[in-house]
């Protein structure tokens, strides 16, 4: 089974500052990745497919890339609603094993 | 715009069925190539997927689960269920339901989810 690992776990940050989020795999995916966002108390919301495609209705400001094993989502300048807990994400092999990183939180300093 | 609605009991006691609903409106279950899924979260921890099915018959389950878990589609009733056997306390999360879909052959993403609803294992 291919396992997710994010990093930082955790990370303060303050409104207007570039943050970057990384994720890793232990085998290579190619470019099957997705990114999510979640608020507290609400549902995921999918930022990022593909490694680098913008969900429609996801600001500019949200970028991924990568691929094989090392992946980024990267927010180019903070905005008070981006506060929130970030995970990565794929699906492979058949049958499919479908994993979640284990998140990044990302709080205010 | 498609919207996805869980509905079920709040608590449930330990060693019996945990039975969950997703109501999908504002699109047909049936059309297009979209899995519909279940992932769960207890509190203060990530996410867990559990499984997913294709409205043609196709289901897949997260292997840690996979002896417990059943999930079927009523397309009549434009639904699907979450069926999970011999429940304990380490199952008391919020459940979410969520479509799926391909963007690739092998790239998978889930694009519109449910709001969550919390189940409690509890005698």
């Amino acid at each position: 089974d291919i396992q997710l690992t994010q990093s930082p776990s955790f990370l303060s940050a303050s409104v207007g500052d570039r943050v970057t989020i990384t994720c890793r795999a232990s085998q290579g995916i190619s470019s099957y990745l997705a990114w999510y966002q979640q608020k507290p108390g609400k549902a995921p919301k999918l930022l990022i497919y593909a490694a680098s495609a913008l969900q429609s209705g996801v600001p500019s400001r949200f970028r991924g890339s990568g691929s094989g094993t090392e992946f980024t989502l990267t927010i180019s300048s903070l905005q008070p609603e981006d506060f929130a807990t970030y995970y990565c994400q794929q699906l492979n092999g058949y049958p499919p094993g479908f994993t979640f990183g284990p998140g990044t939180k990302v709080d205010i300093k | 715009q498609v919207q996805l609605q869980e509905s079920g009991p709040g608590l449930v006691k330990p060693s019996q069925t945990l039975s969950l609903t997703c109501t999908v409106s504002g699109g047909s279950i049936s059309s297009g190539s979209y899995y519909w899924n279940w992932i769960r979260q207890p509190a203060g921890q990530g996410l867990e997927w559990i499984g997913r099915m294709f409205t043609r018959g196709t289901t897949n389950y997260n292997p840690s689960l996979k002896s417990r878990v059943t999930i079927s589609v009523d397309t009549s009733k434009n639904q699907f269920s979450l069926k999970l056997s011999s429940v304990t306390a380490a199952d008391t999360a919020v459940y979410y339901c969520a479509r799926g879909f391909y963007y690739d052959s092998s790239g998978y993403a889930l694009d519109s989810w449910g709001q969550g609803t919390l189940v409690t294992v509890s005698s």
